[in-house]
């Protein structure tokens, strides 16, 4: 069965300061993976998606970028944080049946 | 363009009630449409979703109907408990999209009480 990981669970940095989060998931090959953010009390924002290594599609501009440098891992990563960063990072995969699969979420606070 | 739009919560029911939360959609062609589940400080969980017009979602007692005269999918439960307590997310998926990127209505808060 598939499974996805997210890590760190928690995490506190301060203002100016680099990120980075990983995502990787098991039992699946080729999956479609995406980032998301929750802001505190509001919906899921996409922020990138990749159907392939090397392959990643920005939806929203912002100070964040992603990478994907295996199949099955997807890297969220920041130079330099803002407080407007903190959030509820997700991560997902997709498979073929359009149904999207979340994983348990990073919980970023910047200081 | 697409968009979901949910109703406002939070929801605050007593055990046993009779449970509707709205969603309404707008969407070209024929979505996919979901309901997830979000317990506190966790991921998103898929509850049930629907791939074509009158379909019927349904999962741990929960269920949906895709309406596509009213462009609706409104999650209902006959009689809730207190482990429902949780955020809702509507959400569809183009079907003209091969990468599946959902749009998410902004969540519903349902508390339940003992």
């Amino acid at each position: 069965s598939q499974t996805i990981h997210q890590w760190p669970a928690t995490l506190v940095q301060p203002v100016g300061s680099p990120l980075s989060l990983e995502c990787t998931v098991e039992g699946t090959s080729n999956p479609n993976l995406y980032w998301y953010r929750q802001a505190a009390g509001r919906g899921l924002q996409l922020l990138f998606y990749s159907v392939g290594i090397g392959q990643i599609s920005s939806e929203v501009p912002q100070n964040l970028s992603a990478s994907r440098p295996q199949d099955r891992q997807f890297i969220l990563s920041s130079k330099k944080l803002l407080l407007s960063d903190s959030g509820f990072y997700l991560c997902a995969w997709g498979g073929g049946g359009n149904e999207q699969f979340f994983g348990p979420g990073t919980r970023l606070t910047v200081l | 363009g697409n968009s979901v739009t949910q109703m406002e919560g939070p929801v605050t029911l007593s055990e046993e009630a009779f449970l509707t939360i709205n969603c309404t959609y707008t969407a070209t062609g024929y979505p996919s449409l979901f309901w997830y589940v979000q317990y506190p400080g966790e991921g998103l969980q898929l509850l049930l979703k629907a791939t074509k017009a009158d379909d019927k979602g349904s999962n741990k007692g929960f269920e949906a109907t895709y309406r596509k005269e009213t462009t609706s999918f409104h999650l209902e439960k006959g009689s809730v408990q207190v482990s429902d307590s949780a955020v809702y997310f509507c959400a569809l998926s183009p079907t003209t999209s091969g990468t599946y990127k959902y749009i998410f209505g902004t969540g519903t808060r349902l508390k339940v009480l003992a």
